[in-house]
């Protein structure tokens, strides 16, 4: 059975840092392109960043660009979210998902995590 | 990168069927068929229910199907069930490497 377990997530002031890990497990994780995801409390589902299989391609929302960084470890299973300057605007659950279907580009999303809060308050 | 447009609600009675649009543009919805939905349930994680516009997962209800015309993808929720009150999303790829979920819609089961 394919899971994904989040963790890293906190509180934290405004302009501040935090990594967000996803340990994956049940998978050749080098085969699979990953997303991360945010819901704001009371919100809808956000799309953060995504990265290829291999690592080599990245995409992000136009919201986090430039200030968030995904990347992955093949080797261990995990993926990763660094969050950068951040602000109250970016207060939200962050799960990380699969893609379908291996060596390509996210189609769907079949397997999510439980998910991580993070939380900017002053 | 604006959300795709998915009415707030929808309701309908036990074994009824609702339909929920999932509006996008040429960018999106209408360039692309890697439309999926999700249903998620109060505090817990996103379900895939719906991928490539049509196609169900294993183990996923034959009472969920899912459609597309043009711009506009469609999650149809056949014999509506208790267990289906939840809120679903759809989500589309989007040019340049993108993705965009929908606005999400609330379904209850009168």
């Amino acid at each position: 059975e394919v899971q994904l377990l989040e963790s890293g997530g906190g509180l934290l002031q405004p302009g501040g840092s935090l990594r967000l890990s996803c340990a994956a497990s049940g998978l050749t994780f080098s085969n699979y392109a990953m997303i991360w995801v945010r819901q704001a409390p009371g919100k809808g589902l956000e799309w953060v960043s995504g990265i290829s299989g291999s690592g080599g391609s990245t995409y992000y929302a136009d919201s986090v660009q430039g200030r968030f960084i995904i990347s992955r470890d093949n080797s261990k299973g995990t993926l990763f979210l660094r969050l950068n300057n951040v602000s109250a605007e970016d207060t939200a659950i962050y799960y990380c998902g699969k893609g379908c279907r291996p060596n390509r580009n996210i189609d769907a999303v079949d397997v999510w995590g439980r998910g991580t809060m993070v939380a900017v308050s002053s | 990168q604006s959300a795709l447009t998915q009415p707030a609600s929808a309701s309908g009675f036990p074994e009824q069927s609702i339909s929920i649009s999932c509006t996008g543009t040429s960018s999106d919805i209408g360039a692309y068929n890697y439309v999926s939905w999700y249903q998620q349930h109060p505090g817990t994680a996103p379900k895939l229910i719906i991928y490539d516009v049509f196609s169900r997962p294993s183990g996923v209800s034959s009472r969920f199907s899912g459609s597309k015309s043009g711009n506009t993808a469609s999650l149809t929720i056949s014999g509506l069930q208790t267990e289906d009150e939840a809120d679903y999303y759809c989500l589309s790829f989007r040019t340049n490497n993108a993705y965009v979920f929908g606005t999400g819609t609330k379904v209850t089961v009168l």
